[in-house]
């Protein structure tokens, strides 16, 4: 049982480069999101989806595209990379429901380097 | 916006010793969910215990135990008979909904021989 797969495990892009960062999960799981982690500020919440065709800002949503086509998979883009999002970038999922009865399966993160 | 605070970034326990981590968050929700995360030098993060604001009773799993104050808004996290390899970096969350945490933004715990 994979869990949450998250690809690449590191990334250097430079200034203006776009990618897309992978995340797969094979639980079946309806919610899926990604935080992204700086030194000193703990995880904050970029987009999340309820579902396949439904995405939503979290709070930090700027410079990032979503899109949810199947329940399975939920990249985050890039398109013009710029240092600010140097970052860790962690993919989660999780059955719908109360958080606490299905609580959040994390990937193992991508560090992501712009320069 | 509900915030979480981690007042200490810092802490360092001996092997065998106790150590308690604070939280302290701000909402104006009566039913919510609290949790604590580590994440070792792997990256990874790991559920360590989860609390439900409606439940008066502390969580406790094993060597960790909670001290959930709901009317002062505080959720501390208490390790017994620390081990080496409880060395990692612990973050409080909270939750309102069933998709999403918002976190601290962390202690960093040394645990010494």
């Amino acid at each position: 049982n994979a869990g949450v797969t998250q690809t690449p495990k590191f990334q250097v892009l430079k200034t203006g480069q776009s990618m897309t960062l992978q995340c797969a999960q094979d639980m079946n799981h309806e919610y899926m999101s990604w935080y992204r982690q700086d030194p000193g500020m703990g995880l904050r919440l970029i987009h999340y989806s309820v579902g396949a065709g439904i995405t939503d800002q979290g709070e930090v949503p700027n410079g990032y595209n979503v899109s949810r086509s199947t329940t399975e998979d939920f990249p985050l883009r890039l398109l013009s990379a710029a240092p600010s999002q140097t970052s860790v970038y962690f993919c989660a999922s999780s059955y719908q429901g109360t958080i606490y009865n299905s609580p959040l399966h994390f990937g193992n993160g991508t560090r992501l380097t712009v320069t | 916006a509900q915030t979480v605070t981690q007042s200490q970034p810092e802490m360092s326990v001996q092997e065998a010793e106790t150590v308690t981590l604070s939280c302290t968050y701000d909402t104006s929700e009566s039913d919510y969910y609290l949790f604590w995360y580590k994440q070792p030098p792997s990256r990874q993060m790991i559920l360590v215990i989860r609390q439900e604001a409606y439940k008066q009773q502390n969580a406790t799993e094993n060597r960790f135990s909670v001290n959930f104050q709901k009317a002062a808004k505080s959720f501390s996290l208490k390790i017994s008979d620390s081990q080496l390899g409880d060395a990692a970096m612990y973050f409080c969350a909270y939750a309102l909904s069933g998709y999403a945490l918002n976190f601290g933004k962390g202690t960093s715990l040394l645990v010494t021989p």
